[in-house]
């Protein structure tokens, strides 16, 4: 079955700090991959996505992630964390239905809580 | 430039009544879809639609409909409300995924309770 994995439920980072937010894929042929992020009481925003090529994608407000194939993995990345990345992120993978209709399949969120 | 934009907000229901939520975009993007959100469970998709008049079933479709009559309005319906959708609703809409695979923009969501 196609699916995402976020193996951690919340990630805690001290404001200064890299911070990692990891998420696992499964899925047949290419993987087309998104992070979103979502404050409280909002909807999720759009961050970054992997289609194809390098394999560091880099998106809003300083984030990138790393894809790696052979790990089947795209980790979210920041080199400094600040407070305001506080929130709720989403990675998520295309799934194709029909000829090219697609549809995103999302893993279970994990909370990034930055402390001052 | 509104974007996505859900109508009500906020909704409280008894068991068995019925309602529609609304779903509004001005960004002229042909695909349009319906997701819940439960805790732990990330987003789950509904129902969705690749173009005015055709809709299609998502993963949880059970005890929802959908309509798409106008482009930029897609409607989500529980015809007889149960405990178990008691749930936060996102709708969004992206252009076709042949166009560059765009990324889907989300409204802020509809919070309803069953009670």
């Amino acid at each position: 079955a196609q699916s995402v994995a976020q193996p951690e439920d919340q990630v805690n980072v001290a404001e200064g700090n890299p911070l990692t937010v990891k998420c696992t894929y499964s899925v047949s042929g290419n993987p087309y991959l998104f992070w979103y992020v979502q404050y409280p009481n909002r909807g999720l925003q759009f961050l970054l996505k992997y289609i194809t090529g390098d394999n560091l994608v880099k998106g809003s407000y300083g984030f990138e992630a790393e894809f790696n194939k052979s790990q089947t993995s795209f980790h979210l990345k920041k080199p400094s964390a600040l407070v305001s990345d506080s929130a709720l992120y989403f990675c998520a993978v295309r799934v194709l239905v029909s000829g090219n209709t697609g549809k995103l399949i999302f893993g279970q969120g994990t909370t990034l809580q930055v402390k001052p | 430039n509104a974007g996505v934009t859900q109508t009500p907000k906020f909704r409280v229901l008894k068991t068995g009544q019925s309602m529609t939520l609304l779903c509004a975009q001005d960004m002229n993007h042909e695909y349009m879809y319906w997701y819940r959100q439960d805790p732990g469970m990330g987003l789950r998709l509904i129902h969705y639609s690749v173009g005015e008049g055709t809709t299609a079933k998502g993963e949880v479709p059970d005890g929802y409909n959908v309509s798409r009559l106008k482009k930029q309005n897609f409607l989500l319906g529980l015809e007889s409300a149960a405990p178990s959708q008691t749930s936060v609703y996102f709708c969004a809409s992206s252009y076709r995924f042949g166009t560059g695979h765009q990324p889907q923009h989300f409204g802020d969501g509809t919070r309803l309770s069953i009670l």
